[in-house]
C-alpha cells in the first residue's frame, strides 16, 4: 500500500507568479484535502475534493484553486502569488465512509520572494 | 465556524514522566477528534483519534479522553521517551457536515529530556 505523496518537495517563486502543486492519494482513498501550514501554526483547511468536485472550501481567496483527477490524484493551483503564501502545503487523503480520517503527505514547502 | 484552542504551547518533561495536552472546541456538532504528531520537517502523523460516542480510547502509551459536555479533549502520554519529542496537534471535525474538514489547534511542542 502506497502512502500519500506530494511533488515537488520545495519550490521558490516570486510574487505575482503562479504555482501548481501535486498530490497522489493513498491507495484506495478517493478524497483529497489541502491544507496550508504557516511556520509555527496548525494546518489550515483550503479545500477538499471528492469524486472530482470541490466539496467544501476554507477561508481562502479564489486565486487558490484545485482539481481532482479520475485516479483521485489532485492539484493545488495558486495564482498571483503573495509573500504571505509562503508556507508548507499539505495534502491529506481519506477513504469513502471515513472521510474525516485523513492521512497526510510530506508537504511542499513554498517560498515566495 | 469551529475554533480549537490547544494548551500548553510548549511542554517539557523528564523521560518516564507523563505528558498531558488539552484542547477545547467551540462547535457542538463536532464529533471526531484526531491527534497528530509532527516531527521537524516531517508530515503530520495520525497517532490516535476518538469519536463523540466514546469517552476514552487507549493505544499502548497514549490515550485520549473526551468530555462532550465541556467540549474538551485531552491527549495523555505515559512513560515518555525522547522519541516522543515533537509538535502535537489536536483537531476537530463534524463528520456529518457537508465536508470533512479538520480544524486544528496551534500545536504543542513536547520536549522529553533524557
Amino acid at each position: 500500500e502506497t502512502g500519500v505523496t506530494q511533488s515537488p518537495t520545495h519550490l521558490i517563486k516570486t510574487r505575482g507568479q503562479q504555482v501548481t502543486l501535486r498530490c497522489s492519494s493513498q491507495s484506495g482513498h478517493n478524497t483529497v484535502s489541502w491544507y496550508q501550514q504557516a511556520l509555527g501554526q496548525g494546518p489550515q483547511f483550503i479545500f477538499q475534493y471528492y469524486r472530482e468536485e470541490e466539496n467544501g472550501r476554507g477561508n481562502f481567496p479564489p486565486r487558490f484553486s484545485g482539481l481532482q483527477f479520475p485516479n483521485y490524484s489532485s492539484e493545488l493551483n495558486v495564482n498571483a502569488l503573495e509573500l504571505d503564501d509562503s508556507a508548507l502545503y499539505l495534502c491529506a487523503s481519506s477513504e469513502a465512509g471515513v472521510r474525516e480520517t485523513q492521512y497526510f503527505g510530506p508537504g511542499t514547502r513554498l517560498l515566495v520572494l | 465556524g469551529e475554533n480549537v484552542e490547544q494548551h500548553p504551547s510548549t511542554l517539557s518533561v523528564q523521560e518516564g514522566d507523563s505528558a498531558v495536552i488539552k484542547c477545547t472546541y467551540s462547535d457542538s456538532a463536532s464529533n471526531y477528534f484526531p491527534w497528530y504528531k509532527q516531527e521537524l520537517g516531517k508530515r503530520p502523523q495520525l497517532i490516535i483519534d476518538i469519536r463523540s460516542n466514546v469517552g476514552e480510547k487507549k493505544d499502548q502509551r497514549i490515550a485520549v479522553t473526551l468530555n462532550k459536555t465541556a467540549k474538551h479533549f485531552s491527549l495523555h502520554i505515559t512513560e515518555t521517551q525522547p522519541e516522543d519529542s515533537a509538535v502535537y496537534f489536536c483537531a476537530a471535525s463534524n463528520s456529518g457536515g457537508s465536508n470533512y474538514k479538520l480544524t486544528f489547534g496551534k500545536g504543542t511542542l513536547l520536549t522529553v529530556n533524557p
